[in-house]
Formats: C-alpha cells, sequence, structure tokens
C-alpha cells in the first residue's frame, strides 16, 4: 500500500539556522506533494505544495525540492524564527481526487 | 468561507458504547475526508468521499467504524462498541471548490474511551 516516511522526527536549530525535512513515497503515482504544518493544539494547514512537473518550488523562507525518480522530497526553512516552532507533516497523493497519504511528522523546534 | 466545522470537540465514552461525530465541510467543496491522529503521529487516512460517494475506505479500518455523506454535505463517521484503542483526535477536512487538492481541516474531534 501507499506509505510516506518522513525524518527526522524530531528536529532542534538555533534561531537563524537552517531546518531540512526529508520524506520518501513508495507510489510512483503520487504527483502532489503538500507539506502541512500543526502549531500544537491547532489545526494542520498547508504551507507548501509542490507537484511532479516541477523540481524545486520557493516561498520566502521555505523552499520544497522534489526527486521522482528517487521518490524523495524535502521541505527547507531557512532563517529559522521561533514561531517556526511546530510539527511538520509531508503527504504525497496521485491527483485532486485521491486520498492523501500523511507523514508521521516532525516536531521542530528553534531556540531563540 | 466559514471552515470546516466538527462536532462534538471532545466526547468521553465507555468501552462498548457507539460514538457518532458530525463534520460540516465548506460548503463549495465536493470532497470530504476523515483522519486518525494519535499524539505524536501524523494524520492516519481513514475514508474519503467525492460528493456523497465513499471512494475509500482503509483497509486497517474495523468493520466497526463507517461514515456516511447522505447528501454531499455533511458527514458523520460512527464507531461502534468502541474500544480503548480508538482513543484519538479525529479530524475531518476537505478540499474542491476551485482549491485544488488543498486539504482544510477541521478541528477535530478528541475521542476518549474509558
Amino acid at each position: 500500500g501507499e506509505n510516506v516516511e518522513q525524518h527526522p522526527s524530531t528536529l532542534s536549530v538555533q534561531e537563524g539556522d537552517s531546518a531540512v525535512i526529508k520524506c520518501t513515497y513508495s507510489d510512483s503515482a503520487s504527483n502532489y506533494f503538500p507539506w502541512y504544518k500543526q502549531e500544537l493544539g491547532k489545526r494542520p494547514q498547508l504551507i507548501i505544495d509542490i507537484r511532479s512537473n516541477v523540481g524545486e518550488k520557493k516561498d520566502q523562507r521555505i523552499a520544497v525540492t522534489l526527486n521522482k525518480t528517487a521518490k524523495h522530497f524535502s521541505l527547507h526553512i531557512t532563517e529559522t524564527q521561533p514561531e517556526d516552532s511546530a510539527v511538520y507533516f509531508c503527504a504525497a497523493t496521485r491527483t485532486s481526487y485521491d486520498k492523501v497519504i500523511f507523514g508521521p511528522g516532525t516536531s521542530l523546534s528553534v531556540i531563540p | 468561507d466559514t471552515g470546516v466545522s466538527q462536532d462534538p470537540r471532545h466526547k468521553i465514552t465507555k468501552r462498548g458504547q457507539n460514538v457518532t461525530f458530525r463534520c460540516d465541510p465548506i460548503s463549495e467543496h465536493n470532497r470530504l475526508y476523515w483522519y486518525r491522529q494519535t499524539l505524536g503521529q501524523g494524520p492516519e487516512f481513514l475514508t474519503y468521499f467525492q460528493n456523497e460517494a465513499q471512494l475509500e475506505k482503509s483497509r486497517l479500518l474495523s468493520d466497526r467504524f463507517s461514515a456516511e455523506r447522505p447528501k454531499g454535505s455533511f458527514s458523520t463517521l460512527e464507531i461502534q462498541r468502541t474500544e480503548q484503542g480508538d482513543s484519538a483526535m479525529y479530524l475531518c477536512a476537505s478540499s474542491g471548490g476551485g482549491k485544488g487538492e488543498k486539504l482544510f481541516f477541521g478541528s477535530g474531534t478528541q475521542l476518549s474511551v474509558l
């Protein structure tokens, strides 16, 4: 069945440093890869996404890269700030009509 | 856009009882998803609907779980004969309406089975 793995499970960085979270997926038919951020006690919210026809996408301090051949995708956060502290989930799906499978999450702590 | 709403926010029940949760998606969204989340884990897919049609149910899901979306609007998730292992946050999400695949989550229903 479909599976999304995510590493590391916890990540602690100093404020201003970069953070990288990596995911792998098993379903080679996956074409859409969103990233969700969940702050403590709140609902997950989409922060960035990437489609299979694009290798990289950037939005201010966050960027995602995708390697379809290796079935890997990554989230990069630069110049981290304390408000970036949260749990981040990667996910994969085939199309907008398919189920979305989430990774187990990465708990990011940004130390002031 | 009033957001996805779920009811109740919290449910405490005794083992063996049946519980039902409700989800009201964003009105123009035609897809509705149910997920289960336990502490320290990612949302686990349970089932999803396209309008009123249930397109897929997780193979890991017990027959005690059933979901409906009778008119393609709100959805209910019922758990029969609850077990302590059912304790979790049950999240509903919706998508569609020109927003593509982006999932909009509700606040969830926290179930505690005693």
